[in-house]
């Protein structure tokens, strides 16, 4: 089975803290993404990646940042979390070969991240 | 702004199809149908898209009218475990990262 592995379900991390969100992949797909997901307010992309070293901002960019050394390695950082970055963060990948780009979405299990 | 209508909820008897409807009466000649569903505190899970014809895979069928303003996707044989929050996004296939999800159709099925 493909997978998309988020490195933990559930975190509480506290005001001012750094916090890291990993999230690997084993497709060998070059496009990878972090969304975060809020009731009332759906997905929200925060960046994304098309190959390693390469990211864009997405929707909501600010508080984060990202990295992508490896291919099959995306990471979300919050430099210094704060109460409104309590959410739910999902990973996604995805094939952007020509010939085999459905779009499809690949979605790991997700976040839970609680800042207090 | 969600560009898909949908049923805010549903429910069938396990075993029998489940339908679900989407209008996305502006839906533009490049933009996919795609739909996704989501289990409670799970990530979204791709289903299946299309751009005219209908489509099937092994976990549903996609039926696109004719006019490309509406859809329904249909589990034919729903199961408990397809009690989930279902998702229909129009977009060009480039662009199907942005997922503007609307607000889903939550479907229950019965035991």
């Amino acid at each position: 089975d493909v997978k998309v592995t988020q490195s933990s379900r559930y975190l509480v991390k506290r005001t001012g803290e750094k916090v890291f969100l990993e999230c690997v992949q084993d497709m060998d797909h070059e496009n990878m993404f972090w969304y975060r997901q809020d009731p009332g307010l759906g997905l929200r992309l925060i960046y994304f990646s098309y190959d390693v070293k390469m990211k864009e901002k997405g929707d909501i960019p600010e508080g984060y940042s990202v990295s992508r050394e490896k291919k099959e390695r995306f990471s979300l950082i919050l430099e210094s979390a704060s109460t409104n970055q309590t959410s739910m963060y999902l990973c996604a990948s995805r094939n952007s070969g020509s010939g085999l780009n459905t779009g499809e979405l690949f979605f790991g299990e997700g976040s839970r991240l609680t800042v207090l | 702004d969600a560009k898909t209508t949908q049923p805010t909820s549903m429910d069938c008897a396990e075993g029998r199809a489940a339908n679900l409807p989407c209008n996305h009466s502006t839906i533009s000649g490049n933009e996919y149908v795609y739909w996704y569903r989501q289990i409670h505190s799970q990530g979204p899970q791709y289903i299946i898209h299309g751009l005219k014809n209908n489509e099937t895979n092994e976990m549903a069928s996609l039926i696109i009218t004719e006019d490309r303003k509406s859809s329904t996707l249909i589990l034919p044989h729903a199961t408990l475990r397809d009690t989930a929050v279902y998702y229909c996004i129009v977009s060009p296939m480039d662009s199907s990262y942005k997922l503007i999800f609307g607000s889903g159709t939550r479907l229950l099925v019965r035991p």
